[in-house]
C-alpha cells in the first residue's frame, strides 16, 4: 500500500515570498490533516479535512496560510507571504473513516526554511 | 484544554539500559493513545497504540506502553535499548470518533551510546 505522498521535500525561500506544498493521501482515506512541526516541538494541527470539507482550521494563521482539498483527494497548503517563523516541517497525514481504531498515517514531510 | 505532556526532553542511555519515557494527557472522555517515533531524517512512524482492552500494549521493536487511566498516563518502556533506538519519541492522543485529530506532546529525544 502506498503511503502519504508529499512534495516538495525541501524548500528554501526568502521572507515575504510564497510557497505551496502538495499532499496525496493514502487511497480511500477520507480524512486529511496538515500539521506544522517546528524544530524541537511536537506537530501542531493546522487544518483538517473530511473529504473536501474543512473540519477544523482553528489553528491555521488565515492571514497567510490557506489550504484546499477540492476533489476530496489531494490537497495543497500555501503560505503567502512567508515569515521567518514559518520555518518548519509541514506534515501531511491521512486516516480512514472507521468507527474505531483511528490511526493516522504521516507522510515524510516538506521541510521549509525561510531566510 | 486538551494537551499532552512529556516529562523528559532529552534522555541519554547506554546500550542495554532500560528505558521509560513519561507521558501524561489531559483530554475529556474516552481516549486513544499513541506513541510515534521519528528517526533522524525520517517521517513519523507509529510505534504502538491503545484503543481499548488490555492496558498493556506491545508495539514494534520490543517497545511497550501501559495505560493507567487513574493517572492519565501512557508511559513507554523498553527493557534493553539499542543504538538504533536513537530517535525522537512523541506521545499523542485523540478521541475515539473517526477523523479526530491527534494532539502531540513536545517529544523526547533519546540518544543511545554504543
Amino acid at each position: 500500500e502506498a503511503g502519504v505522498a508529499q512534495s516538495p521535500r525541501y524548500k528554501i525561500i526568502e521572507k515575504r515570498q510564497s510557497v505551496a506544498f502538495w499532499c496525496n493521501p493514502i487511497s480511500g482515506h477520507a480524512t486529511l490533516y496538515w500539521y506544522q512541526q517546528i524544530l524541537g516541538q511536537g506537530p501542531k494541527l493546522l487544518i483538517q479535512f473530511q473529504n473536501n470539507g474543512v473540519v477544523d482550521d482553528s489553528q491555521l494563521p488565515k492571514d497567510r496560510f490557506s489550504a484546499e482539498r477540492l476533489k476530496g483527494v489531494d490537497s495543497t497548503l500555501k503560505i503567502q507571504p512567508a515569515k521567518l517563523e514559518d520555518s518548519a516541517v509541514y506534515l501531511c497525514a491521512s486516516s480512514p473513516r472507521t468507527a474505531s481504531g483511528n490511526t493516522i498515517y504521516f507522510g515524510e514531510g516538506s521541510w521549509l526554511t525561510v531566510v | 484544554a486538551q494537551s499532552v505532556s512529556q516529562h523528559n526532553h532529552h534522555v541519554i542511555l547506554s546500550e542495554a539500559a532500560s528505558l521509560e519515557l513519561g507521558c501524561n494527557y489531559s483530554y475529556g472522555g474516552t481516549v486513544n493513545l499513541f506513541w510515534y517515533v521519528q528517526y533522524p531524517g525520517q517521517h513519523l512512524q507509529l510505534l504502538l497504540k491503545y484503543f481499548s482492552g488490555d492496558p498493556l500494549v506491545k508495539g514494534i521493536k520490543g517497545f511497550e506502553a501501559e495505560f493507567i487511566k487513574s493517572k492519565f498516563s501512557f508511559n513507554l518502556r523498553k527493557p534493553s535499548v539499542q543504538w538504533s533506538d536513537t530517535a525522537e519519541y512523541f506521545c499523542a492522543v485523540n478521541g475515539p470518533q473517526a477523523g479526530t485529530a491527534l494532539i502531540f506532546g513536545k517529544g523526547t529525544t533519546l540518544s543511545v551510546s554504543s
